[in-house]
């Protein structure tokens, strides 16, 4: 069974600051991560997409990095604004379902940038 | 473009009540997947409707059912209501031509409160 641990639970930085957010999972047979983000009571917004075979992915400042065979992936948020300030889910597919609707996801990062 | 639309956006129910909750996909997509999200975690598969069927089921049980129409939106009913079923219950598009390459789509979710 396919779990995903997400650490830390909650971060509070000071804005302007780079910071990594870190993701764990079980099975390492997956063919994608994603990141996403989400506002208190709101949806998910996909930040980015990382497919197997590629090693990371970058979009603006936030930078995620894909390494399957020790089943982590990390994203990077450079220059951090209050603006950022939302929770950051992962996601992987669940088991060997290939249509891309069932994900198994962390609990999140509660993320706070300070001014 | 319209992106997934949800409806209603909020909803108090009691105990044993019955809710139906709906969702419109992002336009080009055939796809819908719904999640429960309880506060505080990751989102939960429930199931996945495609073609007007459910194709895959996450660990949810019989009380929850869905419909999937020829325009491609999609009903969540949830019968016999628990307080436990309180959440934000998330839908997610996606298109299979775009298979694991695509990203999941998501509403922004209907809270639902069950007193």
């Amino acid at each position: 069974k396919q779990e995903v641990t997400q650490i830390p639970a909650a971060l509070s930085v000071p804005e302007g600051e780079n910071l990594v957010l870190n993701c764990s999972f079980t099975d390492s047979a997956i063919y994608n991560l994603q990141w996403f983000r989400q506002d208190p009571g709101k949806g998910l917004t996909s930040l980015l997409l990382i497919q197997s075979s590629q090693r990371e992915q970058t979009s603006g400042r936030l930078n995620a990095s894909l390494d399957k065979s020790s089943g982590r992936s990390t994203l990077y948020i450079a220059a951090s604004q209050p603006g950022d300030s939302a929770t950051y889910l992962c996601a992987v597919p669940t088991g060997a379902e290939t249509s891309g609707s069932r994900l198994t996801f962390g609990e999140g990062t509660q993320l706070t940038v300070n001014p | 473009d319209a992106g997934v639309t949800q409806s209603p956006t909020h909803l108090i129910k009691t105990r044993g009540q019955q809710v139906t909750l709906r969702c419109s996909p992002k336009s080009g997509h055939d796809t819908v997947s719904w999640y429960q999200q309880a506060l505080g975690q990751g989102p939960q598969f429930i199931f996945q409707y495609y073609e007007e069927e459910e194709r895959q089921r996450g660990n949810f049980p019989d009380r929850f059912s869905g419909h999937q129409f020829p325009n491609y939106s999609s009903e969540l009913n949830v019968n016999a209501l628990l307080l436990g079923d309180s959440a934000l219950y998330l839908c997610a598009s996606s298109s299979p031509s775009t298979g694991n390459l695509g990203k999941l789509f998501f509403g922004s979710g209907t809270q639902l409160s069950v007193l």
